[in-house]
């Protein structure tokens, strides 16, 4: 069945430092990429996406590629900060039956920024 | 802002015993998700509403799972009879279910933390 990979599982930068993580979808027709952030107790809030029209897309310190031919997209934060620690998902859309869509999640990324 | 509502936040209980979740949508979003995120996971879909109707339901295990949406609104998931396994968080989410890019984004409840003893 459909999938999508991420990684790293875990990730410790310095702040000030790059962020970046990566994820790998299985469904070619996959046409729409969220990102997700969730920290701890808290509800998942999308902080970025990407459609499959687009080969990038910043928004102030975020930024996520798409490279549709490999069939993977990296979700990058510069100039981190300590409330950039959490947990970070990708997901990818798939169509089916029709008009109806669904989002498949990424096993997700602990993003620790040390200051 | 309009955000999703779910209660209870927290649920504690023994196995074998019944349990409800309930999920208010953000209003108008026709389209409404239940999933469920295992820790350490990223969240599983059990089932997708258009409206009152059930899209999708392939991941709902039906013989101890059940979901309605009777008037297209708020939605309740049960679990009858629960198991240990069940322990996790349900996560309620909805999208505005319209043509286009407004279509795909999920907007999540904060969830309903379940602990089977």
């Amino acid at each position: 069945g459909e999938n999508v990979e991420q990684h790293p599982s875990t990730l410790s930068v310095q702040e000030g430092d790059s962020a970046v993580i990566k994820c790998t979808y299985s469904d070619s027709a996959s046409n729409y990429f969220p990102w997700y952030k969730q920290e701890l107790g808290k509800r998942p809030q999308l902080i970025i996406d990407i459609r499959s029209n687009v080969g990038e897309k910043k928004d102030q310190r975020i930024a996520v590629t798409l490279n549709k031919t490999a069939k993977h997209f990296s979700l990058h934060i510069t100039e981190t900060q300590p409330e950039d620690s959490a947990v970070y998902f990708c997901a990818a859309s798939i169509r089916y039956g029709g008009a109806t869509n669904k989002l498949i999640f990424g096993t997700g990324t602990l993003l620790a920024v040390q200051p | 802002e309009a955000e999703v509502a779910q209660s209870p936040r927290y649920k504690i209980t023994e196995k074998s015993q019944a349990v409800a979740f309930w999920c208010d949508p953000i209003s108008g979003h026709a389209t409404l998700y239940w999933y469920r995120q295992i820790l350490g996971q990223g969240p599983e879909l059990l089932v997708q509403f258009q409206d009152e109707s059930v899209v999708d339901d392939s991941q709902l295990p039906k013989d101890r799972f059940s979901a309605e949406r009777l008037k297209g609104v708020d939605s309740t998931l049960k679990i009858q009879p629960a198991e240990l396994g069940d322990s996790a968080m349900y996560l309620c989410a909805s999208s505005p279910g319209l043509a286009g890019v407004a279509k795909n984004i999920q907007y999540f409840g904060a969830g309903t933390r379940l602990s089977v003893l």
